[in-house]
């Protein structure tokens, strides 16, 4: 398997600029995490899905951030306009067959919005 | 918040020796995750120990589980450069809901 998939592996941006990033998840899995890096706040779960509905998306920041799921092997993480603090590191995960198993995790975005 | 804790922070070891990190979490679990992650790569699952057990083992790491002090700890035996890298504990609550994360712990194995 070719694990979960994500791009652009690196974006530069300026700020205001809209931001796409794109997440395909290992083949059969139901779930789908959308995570944030930073040396300050860690690890941040921003939004996740099951079967393609979003179940949680309490983590996200603001309404400049949307997240959708069109179907099982594909998600995106949109940020518009995006701002310089939205520079971090993007994690996509995946898992099966329940939420709470064990995620594998892609090998992320970096981000950086000048 | 519901967030995992991991002690220490950071720790620096001599390559061959064991390291150990500690977890603890505040609400009940299904099950407990041990995560590594390697300098700008993904997060990589080590290892799931659930409510019901009390040991897991998986080659060189040991990890246990003390539901009543709200704790787990994970033990790397004969410590390689290798294995420099941030280590996260997670929990779920069920098996329906999300995993949370605590913030690592920073291992640097020297040489």
């Amino acid at each position: 398997d070719a694990g979960v998939i994500q791009s652009p592996r690196h974006e530069v941006t300026e700020m205001g600029q809209e931001v796409t990033l794109r997440c395909k998840p290992i083949s059969g899995h139901n779930s789908l995490f959308w995570y944030r890096q930073t040396m300050m706040r860690g690890l941040e779960l921003l939004i996740y899905f099951n079967n393609n509905v979003p179940i949680d998306d309490s983590g996200m920041p603001e309404d400049r951030f949307s997240a959708k799921m069109p179907n099982a092997s594909f998600s995106t993480l949109k940020i518009q306009p995006s701002e310089p603090r939205d520079s971090a590191v993007y994690f996509c995960a995946s898992s099966f067959p329940r939420v709470g198993e064990t995620q594998y995790f892609g090998p992320g975005t970096r981000l950086l919005v000048l | 918040s519901q967030q995992g804790e991991e002690d220490p922070q950071a720790l620096s070891i001599q390559e061959g020796e064991n390291a150990t990190m500690n977890c603890s979490y505040k609400t009940s679990i299904n099950n407990l995750q041990w995560y590594r992650q390697n300098s700008g790569r993904g997060l990589v699952h080590l290892i799931l120990i659930r409510s019901n057990e009390r040991e897991k083992h998986s080659g060189r790491l040991r990890v246990t589980l003390d539901t009543s002090k709200k704790s787990s700890s994970l033990l790397i035996t004969a410590s390689r450069a290798a294995d420099t890298a941030s280590y996260f504990c997670a929990h779920a609550r069920n098996r329906d809901d999300k995993i949370i994360f605590g913030k690592g712990t920073r291992l640097h194995i020297l040489p």
